[in-house]
């Protein structure tokens, strides 16, 4: 079965850190790129960061840039988020998500997502 | 503040056909496509409808997409109880780098 499943959240003081893990089996892990999006309670979705197949290419949002670091270990099937100087802002959901590239197209999209790990910033 | 725009809300009776529209600008919608998702409650998003308006294999045909220069829309046609969700387009933005979602849109069934 094609899966992605998600863990390390948890409750975490202000200023403090918490690296995310996010565990991929059923596919080739490397041949796709990754995504962490994530959802404030009762909020939308917000794309947080994304890393390419390599890691050569890793983008990330702007209200994350400089404090968050997206990895990943292609050995292991494993997909990172380093998250640092955690805000309260920063508690959500957290889901890791697998970018597709749509044959024939340069578009992409999420087609597998895991359950979500939820992060909490708070004294 | 999103950067795509949703109305918050839609509704309608089964059997209905209603639209969700997506509205974005040059740099997202107006030069990429345009994906959905769907969010059941408490569930984790899943993907409706890729590159416009194309359907994953399993989601019904009830479900289609369009894009027309910087908006998108999601039609749901013979709505159904079990399509009460919360739908959101998205699209990669070429001037922030990075994927922007719209707000979401809450679909209740009356």
């Amino acid at each position: 079965e094609v899966q992605v499943v998600e863990s390390g959240g948890g409750l975490v003081k202000p200023g403090g850190s918490l690296r995310l893990s996010c565990a991929a089996s059923g596919f080739t892990f490397s041949s796709y790129s990754m995504d962490w999006v994530r959802q404030a309670p009762g909020k939308g979705l917000e794309w947080v960061s994304s890393i390419s197949s390599g890691s050569r290419y890793m983008y990330y949002a702007d209200s994350v840039k400089g404090r968050f670091t997206i990895s990943r270990d292609n050995a292991k099937n494993s997909l990172y988020l380093q998250m640092n100087s955690l805000r309260a802002e920063d508690t959500a959901v957290y889901y890791c998500a697998r970018e597709v590239r749509v044959k024939g197209t340069r578009s992409d999209a999420f087609d597998i997502w895991g359950q979500g790990t939820m992060v909490t910033v708070s004294s | 503040q999103s950067v795509l725009t949703q109305p918050p809300s839609a509704s309608g009776t089964p059997g209905q056909r209603v639209t969700i529209s997506c509205s974005g600008s040059s740099s997202n919608i107006g030069s990429n496509t345009v994906n959905w998702y769907q969010q059941l409650p408490g569930t984790a998003p899943k993907l409706l409808i890729y590159v416009n308006n194309q359907r994953p294999s399993g989601v019904p045909d009830r479900f289609s997409g369009s894009k027309s220069g910087t908006s998108a829309s999601l039609a749901i046609s013979g709505l159904q109880s079990e399509d009460e969700a919360d739908y959101y387009c998205a699209a990669w933005d070429d001037s922030l780098n990075g994927w922007v979602f719209g707000g979401g849109t809450k679909m209740t069934v009356l």
